[in-house]
């Protein structure tokens, strides 16, 4: 059963560490899209790659995120220096071509 | 550019109760539709989608017409369950770009 895979699933970390999430996307799927859902604001689009290119990233805030596909299956996404205000789940999606796009479970960054 | 208005929650039904979900987008052209549903501490899976007019997606006893005439996709239920209590969010997608998502919609069946 394919299925796109982060990790960690939880994350607790001191306010000015880095942190790095990892996803794994479906195998064979060229887009992959990071999201990050809070109470407040929803669901919001930080970036997203195609054929490992970034494509849009003006979602992210750039001074402190990163978003990188070092190979056709990883993409991360990096905060540094942390802050409580990124605390957050963060989302992974990866699809192929036309299709629907398939996520993963998700982050739970806490910023303390 | 393109964006998607959802009817605002939370909704709370008795079980058994019909189900509307309001979702109204705005696009150029011939987007592909979708709806997903989060269950709590889950992502989001796709719960059903239409790619052209007229097409009704249905999975689970869900349904949503692909409406071009009023560019709306309203996600129906004849009869809802304790189990559809979840967040349900309403997408659209142009190919080779990005997915526009609406705001979600919290609902609680109680029994």
């Amino acid at each position: 059963d394919a299925r796109v895979t982060q990790t960690p699933r939880h994350k607790v970390t001191e306010m000015g560490q880095e942190v790095t999430m990892r996803c794994q996307p479906i195998l064979g799927h060229n887009t992959v899209f990071w999201y990050r859902q809070t109470m407040m604001q929803g669901l919001e689009l930080l970036a997203y790659f195609r054929n490992r290119a970034p494509l849009d990233d003006s979602g992210m805030p750039k001074d402190r995120f990163s978003a990188e596909m070092p190979d056709a299956t990883l993409a991360t996404l990096k905060i540094q220096p942390s802050e409580p205000r990124d605390s957050a789940v963060y989302f992974c999606a990866s699809r192929i071509r036309d299709s629907e796009a398939f996520f993963g479970q998700g982050t739970r960054l806490t910023v303390v | 550019g393109d964006s998607v208005t959802q009817m605002e929650g939370p909704v709370t039904l008795s079980e058994e109760a019909f189900l509307t979900i309001n979702c109204t987008y705005t696009a150029t052209g011939y987007p592909s539709l979708f709806w997903y549903v989060q269950y709590p501490g889950e992502g989001l899976q796709l719960l059903l989608k239409a790619t052209k007019a007229d097409d009704k997606g249905s999975n689970k006893g869900f349904e949503a017409t692909y409406r071009k005439e009023t560019t709306s996709f309203h996600l129906e239920k004849g009869s809802v369950q304790v189990s559809d209590s979840a967040v349900y969010f309403c997408a659209l997608i142009h190919p080779g770009n990005q997915f526009y998502f609406g705001t979600g919609t919290s609902l609680t069946v109680i029994p």
